[in-house]
């Protein structure tokens, strides 16, 4: 039973193109996130979401736009894909907004040709 | 400006060696520190946390790590490496505004 699942786990995609991944916790955690790591290994966090509601988006281009239907689901979509996007994403949850413990998914290797 | 500071991006041991792997926090963070491991293409995985609770945190697969206010320090160690220990690792601060705030990552390799 994985805790926090990511999908897709690989996406090679052209520039311009719009592109989805989709994460799920089943943990009955309030709180979900998206952080992007660089080739570097740099983590970076982009959005939080709180029972549904945004409550951090970092300075990220709004080319990407993250949706939470429910407390378990947080996807985020990219328009119009540009090569520096390439990274992985990696969805968390916790517990709540203390976060004294987050949660990793496995990963979405994302890669712009 | 970055909440923790791991010192040392790439450290070498042999098996059986003390891991030794470095992090100094900002006064900034709040006394919530993390040690995370990222085994090659997985994500991240919790070591330990400190919570105010003990200076001396003890986590999972041996490590432990010991928070000193006099140093700012949260340095993560492990007595006698193993070659499974080779991975990378984060030293993280929750912030104010309730952010992880990671360092860079030290990649331990290990010497057989």
């Amino acid at each position: 039973d994985t805790a926090v699942s990511q999908t897709p786990k690989y996406l090679v995609t052209q520039m311009g193109n719009d592109k989805s991944i989709k994460c799920e916790q089943n943990l009955g955690h309030d709180t979900m996130y998206w952080y992007k790591q660089d080739s570097k290994k740099f983590l970076k966090i982009m959005f939080s979401y709180n029972n549904k509601e945004l409550i951090i988006n970092e300075t990220v281009p709004n080319r990407f736009s993250p949706k939470s239907p429910d407390k378990a689901h947080l996807n985020l979509h990219i328009n119009s894909l540009e090569l520096g996007d390439s990274a992985v994403y990696f969805c968390a949850s916790s517990q709540d907004v203390r976060q004294e413990t987050q949660y990793f998914g496995p990963g979405t290797r994302l890669l712009v040709l | 400006a970055q909440s923790v500071t791991q010192l040392g991006s790439h450290v070498s041991v042999s098996e059986g060696a003390l891991v030794l792997l470095r992090c100094n926090y900002s006064s900034s963070v709040p006394p919530y520190l993390f040690w995370y491991v990222q085994y090659p293409n997985q994500g991240l995985q919790l070591l330990l946390k400190y919570t105010s609770a003990a200076t001396l945190v003890k986590g999972i697969n041996g490590f432990e790590a010991e928070f000193k206010k006099s140093e700012t320090s949260f340095h993560l160690t492990k007595p006698s490496a193993h070659m499974s220990d080779a991975a990378e690792y984060f030293c993280a601060g929750r912030t104010n505004d309730y952010k992880l705030s990671f360092g860079a990552g030290t990649t331990v390799t290990v010497r057989a």
